[in-house]
Order: C-alpha cells, then structure tokens, then sequence
C-alpha cells in the first residue's frame, strides 16, 4: 500500500515567520516528488518539484531524502497569502497517478 | 500555458440522470488523469489514460465511465450515481518531469 504521511496541523505562524513541513513516504520506488498548494475549494497546484540535491524557489526551499524517505518543505518570510493546505505528493513515475498526503492546514497570522 | 479546463464548474444532478464532465489541455500531454476529492481529503486516482489508452482504473464503480476522445480531451460519463458520490472531480495532465498540471475541478452534488 502507498502511504504519504503529513501532520494535519493546523500551523498557526506570525507573519514574517519561517515555517517547515515534513512528509514521509512507504513506497521506496518512488520517483518523482512535489509539493502542491491548495486554497479552499480550489484545485491543487504545483508549487515545486523536489530533489535529492535540494531545491529553492524565492522563500521556498525543498529537500527531499531518499534514504529516510522524507521530504521538507521550507517557507522563509511567510506572506498572509501563504495560507493554504500544503499537500506533500509522491508518484512512481511514467504515466502513474499521484498520491497524495492528507495536506498540512498553515494559517498565517497577520 | 499550463492550463487545464473543465466544465461544467457546478452539476447537481439526480439518481437517475446522465451526464457529462469533460476535460481539456492542449500542452500536447499525453497522459491524463480523473482524480475525485471529497470535503478535507486529499485527492484520490480514479482513471488513468495514457496515450488515449486506459491504463489505470483504481476499481472505480461502473457507473464511472471515462472516454477519451482524442489526445486533449477527456470526458467522465456518469449515470445511476449515488449522493455519496458527490465530491470535486479533477482532471490532471502530466508534463515532462511527471509533474501534474490541474483543472479547476466540477462540483457535483447528486440529489
């Protein structure tokens, strides 16, 4: 069975702050791995792809390790608009589908 | 452009009925996906096409039916659906890192 494991939260975070997740994965053939956002009663959409080298975006930077099979996700400055569910998200590649974590729930707080 | 449409945005639709949701991108993807998320629950796969083939079903009921017209669309057909089928229903296409790019989704309630 694939699992993607995430803290539901919610993370309550000052404005300003900087913010982490973690995720875990069960399914060590897994290929590809990426965070996606998503806003209430929105669709998901891709915030970054994650790599074991580690990967940064503006405030975002993500890590993934493939040994202990976990992925970080990173916010620096976290804006009002960075409110939202954030959905650690796992697939064994090709034309497979997605799984998906059950999303960590951030609020920030002006 | 990395966008996908969808419509209708809303259906509410009764037991009996039939219907249609139906799924467009032209980013010249060649593996599409119908994903449904119900209320504080991530997404769950129903259907995977890949070069217009059906090469996932995740043992979705019967009264699911996908079609797959040609390389940009997809279409989910739906009749006999139950109220517990109510949910968003999401249609994805993969790009070339395996990433997936999502429609808005169509909320439907089934009455």
């Amino acid at each position: 069975r694939k699992e993607v494991e995430q803290d539901p939260g919610p993370f309550n975070v000052p404005e300003g702050a900087t913010v982490a997740f973690n995720c875990t994965y069960s399914n060590s053939a897994s290929q590809s791995f990426f965070w996606y956002r998503q806003d209430c009663r929105k669709e998901p959409k891709l915030l970054m792809s994650v790599y074991s080298s580690g990967n940064e975006d503006g405030r975002f930077t993500a890590q993934l390790n493939r040994a202990s099979q976990y992925i970080s996700l990173l916010i620096r400055d976290s804006k009002l608009s960075d409110s939202a569910t954030y959905l650690c998200v796992v697939s064994e590649g090709g034309a497979d589908g997605l799984t998906f974590g059950k999303g960590t729930h951030l609020i920030i707080q002006p | 452009d990395t966008e996908v449409t969808q419509t209708p945005k809303h259906l509410v639709m009764g037991m009996t009925n039939k219907k249609s949701l139906k799924c467009e991108q032209h980013m010249g993807h060649r593996a599409m996906y119908w994903y449904k998320q119900k209320a504080k629950k991530p997404p769950e796969l129903m259907f995977v096409y890949s070069y217009e083939k059906l090469s996932i079903n995740e043992s979705v009921p019967s009264r699911f039916s996908p079609e797959c017209p040609n390389s940009s669309l997809l279409n989910l057909h739906l009749h006999a659906l139950q109220p517990e089928d109510s949910a968003l229903y999401l249609c994805a296409s993969r790009g070339g890192v395996n990433e997936q790019f999502f429609g808005p989704g169509t909320r439907l309630t089934v009455l």
